[in-house]
């Protein structure tokens, strides 16, 4: 399978816990994306990658949450402290990023979070 | 701030039925706007518009974008079973805020 995978699938978790969410993006892809989705709403951005270099972040994007990229392959999205307020879709995205733009993202399957 | 803002919220129609999808925006430095599906996973991409006037086109899909109205249009025609889905709507600005913002999506129900 050649596109954007992410790991778990589904995390139920206590509130007060930390969870981490892994993204394997397309291999030649070296922008990666992670976005948040609430039901009836779109994505929500939260962060992206250029290579490992963390390019911008959202405000939404409190101190809770934290996300990397080592090697400017997979990245890992962590929340400490889980709330409630936290469960949603947690979609991660890549693209090739090219400097004359056509920035078309392929999304992965997502990561459904439940804090209860 | 910038805003994308998608009409109507939710869509039912009988199969057959030709469908219209609007998506509209209010941003800085618009580079191009997109159109995703989004079924019961990952949204998949439709069409990247950047240029007034000119119709993208696949199958039974179509989409064209207004710079001066800033609006786009999504047209599904002959409505299938399987096109039941959010539509996507997102723009992408230019260099130095390379992420897609997006709307809150049309949800289109096909009714056989």
């Amino acid at each position: 399978d050649t596109g954007v995978s992410q790991d778990p699938r589904h995390k139920i978790t206590k509130r007060g816990q930390n969870v981490t969410f892994r993204c394997d993006p397309i291999s030649e892809h070296n922008r990666l994306y992670w976005y948040r989705q609430t039901l009836g709403q779109g994505p929500e951005f939260l962060t992206y990658f250029q290579n490992e270099a963390q390019l911008e972040k959202s405000r939404l994007l409190s101190d809770r949450f934290s996300a990397e990229r080592p090697k400017g392959s997979f990245s890992t999205l962590e929340i400490q402290r889980t709330e409630q307020g936290d469960s949603a879709m947690y979609l991660c995205a890549s693209s090739i990023g090219l400097a004359s733009g056509a920035n078309v993202l392929t999304f992965g399957a997502g990561s459904r979070l439940t804090v209860l | 701030e910038d805003k994308v803002v998608q009409s109507p919220l939710s869509l039912v129609v009988h199969e057959g039925d030709t469908v219209t999808l609007n998506c509209s925006y209010e941003v800085t430095n618009f580079r191009s706007l997109l159109w995703y599906k989004q079924e019961k996973k990952a949204p998949t991409f439709l069409f990247m518009l950047t240029s007034s006037g000119i119709e993208k086109k696949s199958g039974r899909l179509s989409s064209i974008l207004d710079k001066k109205e800033l609006f786009s249009i999504l047209n599904i025609t002959a409505t299938q079973t399987g096109d039941s889905a959010i539509y996507l709507c997102a723009v992408e600005l230019n260099f130095g805020n390379e992420k897609l913002t997006f709307g809150t999506g049309t949800r289109l129900t096909i009714i056989p």
